[in-house]
């Protein structure tokens, strides 16, 4: 299975500020990658699928870049709704695979 | 509007069997590829079984390795429901069992309904 590595697992920051994750694949998987927010006691939601594709009605301060073995979801301008937990996910094959996680904490 | 509900979650001992149930509605179901995902309290994500649409190939199943020979997803078009048969449960089966709609990226998903695996 491919493996996928998200970087850092906490991240402290304010509103306002811009962040970045990593996520890191085993092998190259192309730009088959999406990346999920996460709040307590709710399921997933998309936000970013193929790498840099926006899901419909995801603001456009989160973006997403890379390719081959190594993405970066950006968030431009911290929200207070934007405090969550995100994780990558590889598509190319199945079975698919997740990053562990990042929460992201207010500072 | 997608909505996808499952339910058949509960209780049940180490051994035992439990059949989740996953109702959608608002897209076209049987052309669909569907998963299953889960999250151990406190864990992160883990993909657990897949069922292709039909129209790729008629009921093409996949697995992760951890549920491999124990777990059955199937589909029934007419009642536009997915199902998970879970067989020989085990404690560290015990998570939120969610269904998604999958085209690669999941990118509907329902609420989720709780297993545990317990004595």
């Amino acid at each position: 299975d491919i493996q996928m590595t998200q970087s850092p697992s906490t991240l402290s920051a304010s509103v306002g500020d811009r962040v970045t994750i990593t996520c890191r694949a085993s092998q190259t998987i192309s730009s088959w990658l999406a990346w999920y927010q996460q709040k307590p006691g709710k399921a997933p939601k998309l936000l970013i699928y193929k790498a840099s594709t926006l899901e419909s009605g995801v603001p456009s301060r989160f973006s997403g870049s890379g390719s081959g073995t190594e993405f970066t979801l950006t968030i431009s301008s911290l929200q207070p709704d934007d405090f969550a937990t995100y994780y990558c996910q590889q598509y190319t094959t199945y079975s698919y695979t997740f990053g562990q996680g990042t929460k992201l904490e207010i500072k | 509007e997608v909505q996808l509900l499952e339910s058949g979650g509960g209780l049940v001992q180490p051994g035992g069997s439990l059949r989740l149930s996953c109702a959608a509605s608002g897209f076209t179901f049987s052309s669909s590829a569907m998963s299953w995902v889960r999250q151990a309290p406190g864990k992160g994500l883990e993909w657990v079984s897949g069922v292709s649409g039909s129209d790729v190939n008629v009921d093409s199943t996949y697995y992760a390795d951890s549920v491999k020979g124990r777990f059955t997803i199937s589909r029934d078009n007419s009642m536009n429901t997915l199902y998970l048969q879970m067989n020989r449960l085990r404690a560290e089966d015990t998570a939120v069992y969610y269904c998604a709609k999958d085209m690669g990226r999941l990118d509907y998903w329902g609420q989720g309904t709780l297993v545990t695996v317990s004595s």
